[in-house]
């Protein structure tokens, strides 16, 4: 059983750049949450996205948008990339279903993002 | 949202128990304390979550004492693959949809 995969691994932009990030979540779940993680501290939740829509969102400006598709993988887009977006993008996956731990939430090993 | 206060880091040596302490003074009564923990380069793993008292799983255990303004995580006879950040995260979740706030956690370093 595959847990949560995040592609590519790694991103080089430039300023002004639009970039899109890709998620699949694990088996079983249908809430995608993306979050940032700058160097050195604890990881910004973006938005989460479940039924194909955007559920919550964090402090981020409309730059950052994201889509859920029916088969509950997802997409952040982030436009006109600036320096201060370079950081490590992660995913998270859970499952909205009776029974299940709001709290549990599984992360994928992230898409390291540089911005020059 | 409770605002969680923990060390920025802490050393230890192969064997010893650890505890790390959070506090939360602003705590509410429908909050859980979770916690999260991170290895360089990859997400966050959940580790362990509780409400009151203790709980204890095959990897650490929380104690919440009967206040519940702190929590402690217990990492018992901890190895250098220990060695990772240690974030202590408060809240209703699921009231706020599964929305995970992590302060700057615990920088755990396990030595020889």
């Amino acid at each position: 059983d595959a847990g949560v995969t995040q592609s590519p691994t790694h991103l080089i932009k430039t300023r002004g750049q639009q970039v899109t990030l890709r998620c699949s979540p694990k088996s079983g779940h249908d809430t995608v949450s993306w979050y940032q993680q700058a160097l050195g501290q604890g990881p910004q939740f973006i938005f989460q996205y479940y039924e194909e829509e955007e559920r919550q969102r964090g402090n981020f400006p409309d730059r950052f948008s994201g889509h859920q598709f029916p088969n509950y993988s997802s997409e952040l887009n982030v436009n006109a990339l600036l320096l201060g977006d370079s950081a490590l993008y992660l995913c998270a996956s859970s499952s909205q279903g009776v029974g299940h731990s709001y709290n549990e939430q599984f992360f994928g090993p992230g898409t390291r993002l540089t911005v020059l | 949202l409770a605002k969680t206060t923990q060390p920025i880091s802490m050393d230890s040596y192969e064997g010893q128990e650890v505890n790390i302490t959070c506090s939360h003074n602003n705590i509410a009564t429908n909050d859980y304390i979770t916690w999260y923990q991170q290895f360089p380069s990859q997400g966050p793993r959940f580790i362990i979550q509780g409400y009151k008292t203790k709980v204890t799983n095959e990897v650490a255990s929380l104690f919440i004492p009967a206040d519940r303004k702190s929590s402690t995580l217990s990492l018992p006879r901890v190895s250098l693959s220990d060695t990772a950040v240690y974030y202590c995260l408060v809240g209703d979740m699921k009231n706020q949809g599964g929305k995970l706030i992590f302060g700057q956690g615990t920088e755990l370093s396990v030595k020889p």
